[in-house]
């Protein structure tokens, strides 16, 4: 079994400051997904990378993948209350991981 | 716009009961999921399809069965409930190759007392 290993599980910061989450894995991927998911609601995709090195940005998110394809990062620049929820990676062809996601909240 | 659909959004049952958790999608994706979620875990996979009269048990064992009679319908069904089913349940989709995401339902959360 291919693990994901997320990075802090809990991040509580101020309106306005830079942030950056880690999913971290022993193994190779061959491809990795962001997701970001509100309470009471299903997973949304915000990206998925395929080579590595990869970075994709998505207006303030910053999503990067490791030469390796082991490790995959996401950075938020100037957080708002918006982008509060929990942040989940997820990979693997014949069967998907998810790592336990991280929890971030933005006070306004 | 969500083009997966599950319900109920929220079941509140007895212990005993029998219930099925519908997931229908409109995207015409041949392969759907039923992923289970508690606060603080990991999803885990408990059941998957690949197409029309296909499924497959997931990783995580489940007491839930599952079928795929149309393309765009997966429901999920427990014979008898029990408080150990209480868990949030997740429906996804994904065209083609798994490894370029899924789309997800809402979610049912399922209590049973």
């Amino acid at each position: 079994t291919q693990l994901l290993e997320q990075s802090p599980q809990f991040l509580s910061i101020q309106e306005g400051e830079n942030l950056t989450v880690y999913c971290n894995s022993s193994s190779v991927f061959s491809s990795l997904q962001w997701y970001r998911q509100e309470p009471g609601e299903g997973p949304v995709l915000l990206v998925t990378v395929v080579t590595g090195g990869e970075v994709k940005k998505l207006k303030r998110l910053t999503f990067q993948f490791g030469d390796a394809r082991k490790d995959s990062s996401l950075h938020i620049t100037a957080a708002q209350p918006g982008d509060t929820g929990l942040y989940l990676c997820a990979g693997g062809y014949q069967k998907v991981t998810f790592g336990i996601g991280t929890k971030l909240q933005v006070i306004p | 716009e969500a083009d997966i659909y599950q319900t109920p959004r929220y079941l509140v049952i007895g212990t005993g009961k029998k219930i099925t958790l519908e997931c229908s999608q409109t995207m015409g994706h041949d392969k759907m999921y039923w992923y289970q979620q508690d606060p603080g875990m990991e999803l885990h996979l408990i059941h998957y399809s690949y197409g029309v009269n296909s499924t497959e048990k997931g990783d995580l064992s489940s007491e839930s069965t599952v079928s795929r009679i149309r393309t765009e319908h997966f429901p999920l069904t427990l014979e008898s409930a029990r408080p150990s089913h209480t868990s949030q349940y997740l429906c996804a989709s994904s065209e083609g190759d798994r490894g370029y995401g899924y789309t997800f339902g809402s979610g049912t959360r399922l209590t049973v007392v």
